[in-house]
């Protein structure tokens, strides 16, 4: 089972910032935090992967609590294009464990 | 570079009839790995390979078969579909099986009447 909790479906203006928010109150020590997306039928993408810091790429910045127990994607200037389904996924970094997907948040980017 | 690569987009299949999903990548990525995705739902993984000659089964493995001779290719065999097997499959690869970033196929809708 998917060890995180988020929101089934969000609603953002274009050009504003995109907040995504996922619990993930059992992490533990060695997992990370990895967001992928799935934009209409194609196959996921990944964004960006955290464990402890806050992390930023070309794509989003990712907000990780100090507990760990939660975390936030943020995409700084949503467009179109940028609706799709996010995943919040925990997992451990090291060996051969498979990414687990649960349902994500259904972003819709508003004109 | 290709990326991942899948054939074929789309298939129809009558129950009892077999088929190999074919996988291949161009990135020489040892780890590789099939989900299948039921509508509305998030991915399910079926079986994943570390290296060529290794294979190992994931949530959902039944119905399935899998086998990797070489690094670039996965097939995923059906060998009697079922129609609780429509689904649409994606495979995916990675540097390794710890890499942060898997490189995901554009899918293959499989129907099965």
């Amino acid at each position: 089972d998917a060890k995180t909790t988020q929101p089934p479906s969000m609603d953002c203006a274009e050009g504003r910032a995109a907040n995504l928010p996922c619990n993930h109150s059992t992490i533990s020590g060695n997992e990370y935090v990895y967001w992928y997306r799935q934009i209409h039928s194609q196959g996921p993408q990944y964004i960006i992967h955290g464990l402890k810091n806050n992390e930023t790429n070309e794509m989003a910045s990712l907000i990780i609590t100090e507990d760990r127990k939660s975390s936030t994607l943020i995409l700084p200037h949503a467009t179109l294009r940028d609706t799709a389904v996010y995943y919040c996924i925990v997992r451990a970094y090291s060996g051969n464990t498979p990414l687990v997907f649960g349902k994500g948040t259904r972003l819709s980017v508003i004109a | 570079n290709a990326g991942v690569t899948q054939t074929p987009k789309f298939q129809v299949l009558k129950t009892g009839q077999s088929m190999t999903l074919q996988c291949a990548q161009d990135m020489n990525h040892e780890y590789m790995s099939w989900y299948r995705q039921d509508p509305g739902m998030g991915l399910r993984l079926i079986h994943y390979s570390v290296g060529a000659g290794i294979t190992d089964q994931g949530e959902v493995p039944n119905g399935y078969n899998v086998s990797r001779s070489t690094t670039e290719d996965f097939p995923l065999r059906l060998l009697s579909a079922a129609p609780s097997q429509t689904s649409v499959y994606f495979c995916a690869s990675s540097l390794s099986g710890s890499s942060y970033e898997q490189y995901f196929g554009p899918g293959t809708r499989l129907t099965v009447t």
